[in-house]
């Protein structure tokens, strides 16, 4: 399979530890994306990538959160002491920077249930 | 602040009725727009999208949808609907290029369709 993928599928946590997300994007996208999607809204833009380098960050992004793109492949998403309202499905997409309409690819997603 | 307007947040058609699905988008500047559809237990997937030229664009299983731009709107249509339509849809929308900004992709609430038989 070449698409997105994203690990783990499903994390169900207590509040207040952490936890982390990992996503592989499609091998050839610099680009890198993190969306949080709640029951019936669509997705919200977290931060993005392009190739290492953390180019922007949402308001929504919390100092609870952080993300990684070391050596511009894989990207982590961290939760640090997790509340119940970070429960969502996280989800990742890739694309590739050339020109402005690259299409964003995006993975299955990790549902986050925080008890 | 750009932003997305789906107004049907649930609708329920019989099969082969026709289709159309609201998308206004709210931004005075160029941009991309693209509808994605999820179905039930997969992921968001591409439908048709928007760059420049003919505003009428043509995308898979038989959908299309039409750019106004006076009307900032990005309607999706299907002249026949099937069962295997049954999915939530999504409008977006990002900044074209010679705008400076994210290119992250602002989302609608998604209208749920469901296709009886």
């Amino acid at each position: 399979d070449t698409g997105v993928s994203q690990d783990p599928r499903h994390k169900i946590t207590k509040r207040g530890q952490n936890v982390t997300f990992r996503c592989d994007p499609i091998s050839e996208h610099n680009r890198l994306y993190w969306y949080r999607q709640t029951l019936g809204q669509g997705p919200e833009f977290l931060t993005y990538f392009q190739n290492e380098a953390q180019l922007e960050k949402s308001r929504l992004l919390s100092d609870r959160f952080s993300a990684e793109r070391p050596k511009g492949s894989f990207s982590t998403l961290e939760i640090q002491r997790t509340e119940q309202g970070d429960s969502a499905m996280y989800l990742c997409a890739s694309s590739l920077s050339r020109g402005t309409s690259a299409e964003q690819y995006f993975g299955p997603g990790t549902r986050l249930t925080v008890t | 602040a750009q932003s997305v307007s789906q107004h049907n947040h649930h609708v329920i058609l019989s099969e082969a009725a026709s289709l159309e699905l609201g998308c206004n988008y709210s931004y005075g500047g160029t941009v991309n727009l693209f509808w994605y559809v999820q179905y039930p237990g997969q992921h968001l997937q591409l439908l048709l999208k928007y760059f420049s030229g003919d505003p009428l664009v043509k995308g898979i299983k038989g959908f299309e949808a039409e750019f106004i731009k006076s009307k900032f709107s990005f309607n999706l249509r299907k002249p026949s609907v099937q069962w295997s339509d049954t999915a939530e849809y999504f409008c977006a929308v990002n900044k074209a290029l010679g705008d400076t900004g994210r290119r992250a992709l602002t989302f609608g609430s998604g209208t749920r369709l469901q296709v009886q038989p």
